[in-house]
């Protein structure tokens, strides 16, 4: 969706390295939650983030979100090839109760 | 309890055909919604059913339809089918309409030959 932008599209990091994931929003973000996906299957709930400037951890991954930059950052430390996927950003951005998914990052990890 | 199931996970249809695709929710969950992903387009809302009524649409064309069923399983149907609906199709499940936190199935891998 282009109303949800993710950087960098594809990634691939040596295992125990730290990356950054990022999307942003063209519209003002009222929530913004974090999903998985393993190639060529469903996707698994991460963590949501609801008010500006909240941070959220589990295990090695933590997200952030700026309401102020329309942005959100997941944080994945010391990366692990269990770590490897597709991430995506979701959000309700306002029109019609339309969930929409952020254009996807592909992370390889090299054991 | 079991998780949101798909049936039947891959297919292969040919243009001009038709399609039916399945999803039974988590047990208790009312709300299913459905997704198509492609590479190209990314992932992309279909349609939502909340207790048999069809709660939002995204733009897609009428050839995409669905409904839900009294015990909230959901169907969802593409007539005429062509090349470009090769897509991996998505179902979601959760407790309340318009909910976020979704539980997704595994998928139907659907290719148009």
């Amino acid at each position: 969706s282009q109303e949800l932008e993710q950087s960098p599209q594809s990634l691939i990091v040596q295992e125990g390295k730290n990356l950054t994931i990022n999307c942003t929003s063209s519209k003002t973000l009222y929530g913004l939650y974090w999903y998985k996906q393993k190639y060529g299957e469903g996707l698994i709930f991460l963590m949501m983030l609801q008010k500006g400037g909240e941070e959220k951890s589990h295990e090695k991954i933590t997200a952030k979100l700026d309401e102020k930059k329309q942005q959100s950052s997941l944080h994945i430390t010391a990366s692990q090839p269990s770590h490897a996927g597709i991430y995506l950003c979701g959000a309700d951005i306002g029109r019609g109760n339309q969930f929409y998914f952020g254009t996807g990052t592909s992370l390889t990890v090299i054991p | 309890k079991a998780g949101v199931t798909q049936t039947p996970r891959y297919l292969i249809k040919t243009r001009g055909q038709q399609v039916t695709l399945s999803c039974s929710p988590i047990s208790g969950h009312r709300s299913v919604s459905w997704y198509q992903q492609t590479p190209g387009q990314g992932l992309q809302f279909l349609f939502e059913y909340f207790s048999e009524t069809q709660r939002n649409k995204g733009n897609f064309p009428g050839r995409f339809s669905g409904r839900q069923f009294s015990n909230s399983r959901s169907e969802m149907n593409v007539s005429t089918l062509e090349l470009g609906d090769s897509a991996l199709y998505l179902c979601a499940s959760s407790s309340q309409a318009g909910a976020n936190v979704l539980t997704f199935g595994a998928g139907s891998r659907l290719t148009v030959l």
